[in-house]
């Protein structure tokens, strides 16, 4: 299994809502990232999580509170958002040490 | 601070030779990484050099030169499928995440 798993797809929330994304891999991967994309962009790092450890935070703001319940998972909640956040979020996980990132499809999100 | 400068579009026929450079600054390196993204897919890796020289990948190859901090990915026997956008990107730290250039549009023709 070579696969990140993201759901939803597609979310479209309100300001005031709290939502959350969730990936999942059965690789057997430490390193588990948020990356968050806007159209015709580079994705841009948000969290690094290292052995379930958060071990890189980018400045990514409050409203974005990453998790990570076990090696095969991560979350990212969502809360207060501002319509500036929509976005693909996408989550990659990789062996520690390897510059090869399997990245999931992403998730479409919007903000009204 | 830390940035990859890449083309932002490149255009190229069926059946033919492409190159994209990446020069890249930063305040440590560990290596250049390409990676491939179609339109609304997932970001798929297709190289990594950590070391100078040449990289070759089946129709793809990847070069790398640490003292001019400047890389390519060369793309033969272009096909319509190629048509993506290709971004390098380069860790600081060893294995840690990674950092994206602006990625460079290439729109193959028939």
């Amino acid at each position: 299994d070579t696969e990140v798993t993201q759901t939803p797809k597609h979310l479209v929330m309100g300001m005031t809502n709290k939502k959350s994304l969730k990936c999942e891999q059965h690789m057997g991967h430490r390193a588990m990232y948020w990356y968050k994309q806007k159209a015709k962009k580079p994705p841009e790092l948000m969290f690094v999580y290292s052995y379930e450890k958060l071990s890189i935070n980018e400045s990514v703001p409050s409203r974005f509170s990453p998790e990570c319940p076990n090696s095969s998972l991560l979350n990212l909640h969502l809360h207060a958002l501002q319509p500036e956040d929509s976005a693909l979020y996408l989550c990659a996980s990789s062996l520690e040490g390897s510059p090869e990132l399997f990245f999931g499809e992403g998730s479409r999100l919007t903000v009204l | 601070g830390q940035s990859l400068e890449q083309p932002s579009e490149v255009t190229a026929v069926e059946g033919a030779i492409v190159q994209i450079n990446c020069t890249y600054q930063t305040s440590g390196f560990y290596g250049l990484s390409w990676y491939q993204q179609h339109d609304g897919g997932a970001p798929t890796f297709l190289s990594y050099n950590a070391l100078d020289g040449l990289e070759e990948t089946g129709r793809f190859s990847s070069f790398l030169s640490r003292s001019d901090s400047y890389g390519y990915l060369l793309l033969q026997e272009l096909q319509m499928k190629d048509s993506a956008s290709y971004f390098c990107a380069h860790s600081n730290q060893a294995g840690t995440a990674l950092i994206f250039g602006k990625g460079t549009t290439l729109s193959v023709s028939s």
